[in-house]
């Protein structure tokens, strides 16, 4: 059973517009969450994350949304620029035993249009 | 060299091969990981090395072998493998074990099993 999933494999936005990648979770325990990029023949690189105490983290054009009841986060790029196209991993962490254990959605690739 | 390098990036064996990734990172970290990612999936923690130590395996069939022999390099040793093995396989590394500290991924290993 996933328990992080990313329903939409793949979004299309037009440069200079709003992208909204998804994520949900079934596990409450949960209590740490990620969003890491990757390029083709890359690895997945960091890009922000969220801890349950916050609802939102911003950094630069890239918000983070957490919605605890709803077990939904999302990731917002404003504005979408042509190298944020990648595919984006959402992961989860927590319980009791702290450690760096993360399990990843299976990914949405972002294609931006110049 | 900075960063997680993997090598080699590309491998084609046979089910009766014996062969090995090796990983290395130059960050002074203490954790190292092992990820497979099969198409479509969502990547897949296998192994965890804090400090030397092995500290997960995530129920990895005994066909893969790590090794650590220190802090800065990790290995993985395939024999009889199965052509659904078949998967792009990143090491990562982080200061600790800890959700808090950022994984720094490398390039990966693409794997083809004949």
């Amino acid at each position: 059973d996933q328990q992080v999933k990313q329903n939409s494999p793949s979004l299309s936005v037009q440069e200079g517009r709003i992208s909204i990648l998804n994520c949900d979770y079934t596990n409450s325990m949960f209590d740490y969450f990620l969003w890491y990029k990757k390029y083709p023949a890359e690895g997945p690189t960091f890009l922000i994350s969220i801890s349950s105490i916050k609802d939102k983290n911003e950094d630069g054009r890239f918000t983070v949304f957490l919605n605890k009841s709803a077990k939904h986060l999302s990731l917002h790029i404003v504005p979408s620029q042509p190298g944020d196209s990648a595919v984006y991993f959402c992961a989860a962490s927590g319980g009791s035993s702290n450690t760096g254990k993360l399990i990843f959605g299976q990914g949405t690739t972002l294609q931006v249009k110049p | 060299e900075t960063g997680v390098t993997q090598t080699p990036r590309h491998l084609v064996m046979g089910m009766t091969n014996k062969k090995s990734l090796k990983c290395e990172q130059h960050l002074g970290h203490n954790a190292m990981y092992w990820y497979k990612q099969s198409a479509k999936k969502p990547l897949e923690l296998m192994f965890v090395y804090n400090f030397k130590e092995q500290t997960e395996n995530n129920s990895v069939p005994s066909r893969f072998s790590p090794e650590c022999p220190n802090s800065s390099h990790l290995f993985l040793h395939l024999h009889t493998l199965q052509p659904e093995d078949s998967a792009l396989y990143l090491c990562a590394s982080s200061q600790e074990y800890t959700v808090e500290e950022t994984q720094y991924f490398g390039p990966g290993t693409r794997l083809l099993v004949l």
